[in-house]
């Protein structure tokens, strides 16, 4: 079973610019998640959809960030503006029905620097 | 709001030595316990959970007891590998927090031949 992929691996962009990154889940999985994760830290949630549906984006910076989930399979997170602070991991996860809550599937991230 | 906190590393340990981990969580309701691996270079994988008190996870001879009266859920090896050599997030979910994962800070672990 193919696990989640994540593209690109790397992304080095200078302040101001924009950056979007993409994510094709597990095959099957309603549910997927978008995290950032800063050096030292542990995932924070940005974004989570249910198929095509948003559940969750309290913690989107909407100002910058946007995502979309158009048919419910595949993903892209965009960061408009970037600012200097927006350096970190970018993880993309999904979930099934079949697992707990909290149970996810991890690709392999994103790294962001933003000179 | 629910959250984790877990002992800071970087935790350096020889080869076979024992290992453990501390977590400790709150949470207002009743939530799952998990911990995720990451290895260098890659994404979070799960490594175990538990979902009810006194619950024992375990893989690849990792354990971790879900005890409620302490509010813990400590990871525990009894003989390390370098291959361990990763950063152990401790996460839970919790259906008074919509069934967000919380993650904690995550610890690294170095073991050395």
């Amino acid at each position: 079973e193919a696990g989640v992929a994540q593209s690109p691996r790397y992304k080095i962009i200078e302040k101001r610019q924009s950056v979007a990154f993409w994510c094709n889940p597990i095959s099957g999985h309603a549910t997927l998640y978008w995290y950032q994760q800063i050096l030292g830290q542990g995932p924070k949630l940005l974004i989570q959809f249910q198929n095509n549906g948003v559940v969750d984006d309290s913690q989107l910076p909407k100002d910058r960030f946007s995502a979309e989930r158009l048919k419910g399979v595949d993903s892209t997170l965009k960061i408009q503006p970037a600012k200097l602070e927006d350096s970190a991991v970018y993880l993309c996860a999904s979930s099934s029905r079949d697992l707990l809550p909290g149970e996810q599937f991890f690709g392999p991230g994103t790294r962001l620097t933003v000179l | 709001g629910d959250s984790v906190t877990q002992m800071e590393g970087p935790v350096t340990l020889s080869e076979e030595a024992c290992l453990t981990i501390n977590c400790t969580y709150t949470a207002t309701g009743y939530p799952s316990l998990f911990w995720y691996v990451q290895y260098p270079g890659e994404g979070l994988q799960l490594l175990l959970k538990a979902t009810k008190a006194d619950d024992k996870g375990s893989n690849k001879g990792f354990e971790a007891t879900y005890r409620k009266e302490t509010t813990s859920f400590h990871l525990e090896k009894g003989s390390v590998q370098v291959s361990d050599s990763a950063v152990y997030f401790c996460a839970l979910s919790d259906r008074t927090g919509g069934f967000k994962t919380i993650f904690g800070a995550g610890t690294r672990l170095f073991v050395k031949a």
